[in-house]
């Protein structure tokens, strides 16, 4: 699969630890988005970068929250002190591009957090 | 501030039925706007975009700018349509992010 590749899939967690996601995505691709669904919404923006450099962060994103993108390859998305309204599915995307410059998002499959 | 109001959670319609999934948007300026579909088990996908003017699995959106609104449309339902349906904003060409509504799930019965 060469889609863009979330990992992990998965994380459950008790209030106050610290947790980390990782967000891989399509290999030509220099902008990487993040967003973060709850239940019966839709994705909310969080944050983007283009190559390393992270351009834009939304208000939702609090001081708990950082984004981070090193080598303009992966991110992560790492979350302090959690909070049980951190429980969500945390969706990276990624686009190039393209030949219209239309800037496509390809979505990743998602980390679903639950805090205990 | 830019808003996507999708009006219905659930739809459901009897196959060989026509579709229409509303989306209603508030933004003053020239937002671009698209539909993401999400099937069981897959992840979200980009279905078509409103600058394309394109048709996909049947499916066509017009942009109305006078009632602000992108309205789903396909003239007959098939079984494999059932999914989550998202209407989405790009507040102008350049930006980045994408603004989302809350979604509809479609069910299309036998």
């Amino acid at each position: 699969d060469t889609g863009v590749s979330q990992d992990p899939r998965h994380k459950i967690t008790k209030r106050g630890q610290n947790v980390t996601f990782r967000c891989d995505p399509i290999s030509e691709h220099n902008r990487l988005y993040w967003y973060r669904q709850t239940l019966g919404q839709g994705p909310e923006f969080l944050t983007y970068f283009q190559n390393e450099a992270q351009l834009e962060k939304s208000r939702l994103l609090s001081d708990r929250f950082s984004a981070e993108r090193p080598k303009g390859s992966f991110s992560t998305l790492e979350i302090q002190r959690t909070e049980q309204g951190d429980s969500a599915m945390y969706l990276c995307a990624s686009s190039f591009p393209g030949t219209s410059g239309s800037y496509e998002q390809y979505f990743g499959p998602g980390t679903r957090l639950t805090v205990t | 501030a830019q808003r996507v109001t999708q009006p219905e959670k659930l739809l459901s319609v009897f196959k060989g039925a026509p579709v229409e999934l509303k989306c209603n948007y508030s933004y003053s300026g020239s937002p671009e706007l698209f539909w993401y579909v999400q099937y069981s088990r897959q992840r979200l996908q980009l279905l078509l975009r409103h600058i394309s003017r394109e048709s996909i699995k049947g499916f066509t959106a017009d942009l109305n700018k006078g009632e602000t609104s992108f309205h789903l449309k396909k003239p007959f339902a098939q079984e494999e349509d059932s999914a989550m349906y998202y209407c989405a904003l790009r507040p102008f060409r350049g930006a980045q992010k994408l603004v989302f509504g809350q979604g509809t799930r479609l069910t299309i019965n036998p």
